[in-house]
């Protein structure tokens, strides 16, 4: 099956810095990616996703790239900002008729002020 | 427009015990998925719920089993409760089995002592 690897698992940066998650996975069959934050105590929201006929996609401060052959993709934030504090989760997905996710771990971003 | 909604938001059980949880879809979607998320880990696909029936499922023992609902609704009940099934249990609701982009509840916190 599937499986996603993510890093760094923790993440320390100042307000207004940018940071970068990244996120392997293995099987070539997967086609959509995406990114889900999850507040404390909250559900996992999706920020951004990505398909696999696009290597780049934008949403004001977050961007994800994606790169086939290497297998890999990652999560950019500019700007950071403290509300941008949460634990990050990459995951991806392979179009079977049924769509499921599998996960990396996950990384804990901290901006501090 | 309600979102995806989970009851009860947390749990106390013993070991052995058998316990249900419940998930409301987002309104208008028909699937429901169901995955289990470790402390510190990234959710795992227990299964996925559509038109009544599983359709797919993840490495978890029959111990793990569900139900849907002719209004979408979903259980998930577990058997013979072990300390490791302690978890947050989130819900996903989606718009079909294909569609890639899942919405997620709160989630249930089960505590297994």
């Amino acid at each position: 099956g599937e499986n996603v690897e993510q890093h760094p698992s923790t993440l320390s940066v100042q307000e207004g810095d940018s940071a970068v998650i990244k996120c392997t996975y293995s099987d070539s069959a997967s086609n959509y990616f995406p990114w889900y934050k999850q507040e404390l105590g909250k559900r996992p929201q999706l920020i951004i996703d990505i398909r696999s006929n696009v290597g780049e996609k934008k949403d004001q401060r977050i961007a994800v790239t994606l790169n086939k052959t290497a297998k890999h993709f990652s999560l950019h934030i500019t700007e950071t900002q403290p509300e941008d504090s949460a634990v990050y989760f990459c995951a991806a997905s392979m179009d079977s008729g049924y769509s499921t996710l599998t996960f990396g771990k996950g990384t804990m971003l901290l901006v501090s002020p | 427009d309600a979102g995806v909604t989970q009851s009860p938001t947390h749990l106390i059980k013993t070991r052995g015990q058998q316990v249900t949880l419940r998930c409301s879809p987002k309104s208008g979607h028909d699937t429901v998925s169901w995955y289990q998320q470790a402390l510190g880990q990234g959710p795992q696909f227990i299964f996925q719920y559509y038109e009544e029936e599983e359709r797919q499922r993840g490495n978890f023992p029959d111990r793990f089993s569900g139900h849907q609902f002719p209004n979408y609704s979903s259980e998930l009940n577990v058997n013979a409760l072990l300390l490791g099934d302690s978890a947050l249990y989130l819900c996903a609701s989606s718009l079909g089995p294909e569609s890639e982009i899942q919405y997620f509840g709160a989630g249930t916190r089960l505590s297994v002592l």
